[in-house]
């Protein structure tokens, strides 16, 4: 089974600190996304990543920055966190290069005060 | 911009009905959609998927439908029991371009199973 493991699962910051969630993945696939979740909007891509170094925007980036400097670790950084930015976020594998199919962690609550 | 919706955001059923979640989209290129199931404080679970080539798929006790004309898509539970009690996403994607660029999600409809 994949395996995907978000930290941390729960902060709570204050407006203006920065802050990086972890996603790692221990079975080398390709490639990983960040998505937001908030009340009316569903989830929402922030980035994606196709392979070591390489990155991308989704709808929602602003605000965001990735890294993955090595296949099994995917970061999100908010360098200032504003209130806006309170929202579970959740990291994603695909599966397959033949599918869609997004496999999910658990997710990440992170609260801006 | 291309979106994918739902029309409507909670839905309630008696216990051992059948149950129907609609889920429009717009985007003519997609071909392949995904329903996902939440349950709260978890991430979203795969439930069934479809591409564009079929217009049926059936599943352990789930079915998708999609409408290709009219850009519809929906998802059939039978004999609904209190464990699907969540909220269901549809998402769609263009995976024959690429598709590195992951899903496009609906807001969610909850589904509610009445005793």
């Amino acid at each position: 089974d994949a395996g995907i493991t978000q930290s941390p699962r729960h902060k709570v910051t204050e407006t203006g600190t920065p802050v990086t969630l972890r996603c790692h993945q221990t079975e080398n696939h390709r490639y990983m996304y960040w998505y937001r979740q908030d009340p009316g909007h569903g989830l929402r891509l922030i980035h994606y990543s196709y392979g070591v170094k390489d990155t991308d925007k989704g709808e929602v980036s602003d605000g965001y920055s990735v890294s993955r400097s090595k296949t099994e670790d995917f970061l999100l950084t908010l360098e200032s966190a504003t209130s806006s930015q309170t929202s579970v976020y959740f990291c994603a594998i695909r599966l397959a290069a033949n599918t869609g199919e997004l496999f999910f962690g658990e997710g990440s609550r992170l609260t801006v005060l | 911009g291309e979106s994918v919706g739902l029309h409507l955001p909670t839905l309630s059923v008696q216990e051992g009905d059948n149950s129907i979640i609609n889920c429009a989209y717009s985007n003519s290129a997609s071909d392949y959609f995904i329903w996902y199931k939440q349950e709260s404080g978890k991430g979203p679970q795969f439930i069934i998927d479809i591409r564009s080539n079929m217009d049926k798929r059936q599943g352990q006790r789930v079915t998708v439908l999609l409408n290709k004309t009219v850009k519809h898509l929906s998802l059939q539970i039978a004999a609904t029991q209190p464990g699907d009690s969540a909220v269901y996403f549809c998402a769609e994607s263009s995976i024959w371009g690429g598709g590195a660029d992951g899903l496009t999600f609906g807001k969610g409809t909850h589904l509610i199973i009445q005793p």
